[in-house]
């Protein structure tokens, strides 16, 4: 049973445009959930992170909404950059150690 | 080096032969992970140290895999008797301390294991 979901396998957007990437959790016990950034052969870096206490946090032109009654989150990424194609990772902590992680979300960005 | 650092970069080996895989994390790091990651799918986490112990070892998919970690250091993560479904690549992650939200988790380029 898959905790965390992306159900968009990719994503194509123009440069300059916004993307939104989404993220849908089934555990209300979730509390602090990340998203990471993957470019081929190499490992996940960290982008940013929301507590469930706030609903926004933003970071340069990266933005992340929490909607805690949907059990959903986006990342916006505006405006879009062409080293912005990598695949992005949805991730929910569970317990101090252990990240739930979605399949990824893989970002096209049309030049 | 600053990251840390995953050797092979690449294994293929035959359905029943074992295999090591390594990892260096970043020096002073007392969390490290690994992960597996298959075709398509998320990562999977396997286990987790706290200095050279593993409090979790849960995540391990079978008894045929197991890991240790050496001076706070170097960790090797083994696969006995592999099979094509352990086919993936495995991602080792370092973090300053295991509390996640208030530490972010390095992770290096991964393993490649191709099992024939």
């Amino acid at each position: 049973d898959q905790q965390v979901k992306q159900n968009s396998p990719s994503l194509s957007v123009q440069e300059g445009r916004i993307s939104i990437l989404n993220c849908d959790y089934t555990n209300s016990m979730f509390d602090y959930f990340l998203w990471y950034k993957k470019y081929p052969a190499e490992g996940p870096t960290f982008l940013i992170s929301i507590s469930s206490i706030k609903d926004k946090n933003e970071d340069g032109r990266f933005t992340v909404f929490l909607n805690k009654s949907a059990k959903h989150l986006s990342l916006h990424i505006v405006p879009s950059q062409p080293g912005d194609s990598a695949v992005y990772f949805c991730a929910a902590i569970l317990s101090n150690y252990q990240l739930i992680w979605g399949a990824g979300t893989k970002l096209i960005i049309k030049p | 080096g600053a990251g840390v650092s995953q050797s092979p970069s690449n294994k293929v080996t035959e359905k029943g032969k074992d295999v090591e895989l390594r990892c260096d994390p970043i020096s002073g790091h007392t969390a490290l992970y690994w992960y597996r990651q298959r075709l398509g799918q998320g990562l999977e986490f396997l286990i987790y140290f706290q200095g050279n112990s593993a409090p979790d070892k849960s995540g391990l998919p079978s008894d045929r895999f197991s890991a240790e970690r050496t001076g706070e250091s170097v960790s090797t993560l083994t696969i006995q008797r592999t099979q094509q479904e352990d086919s993936a690549v495995y991602l080792c992650a370092s973090s300053l301390n295991f509390i996640l939200a208030k530490n972010i988790q390095y992770f290096g380029a991964g393993t490649r294991l191709s099992v024939l």
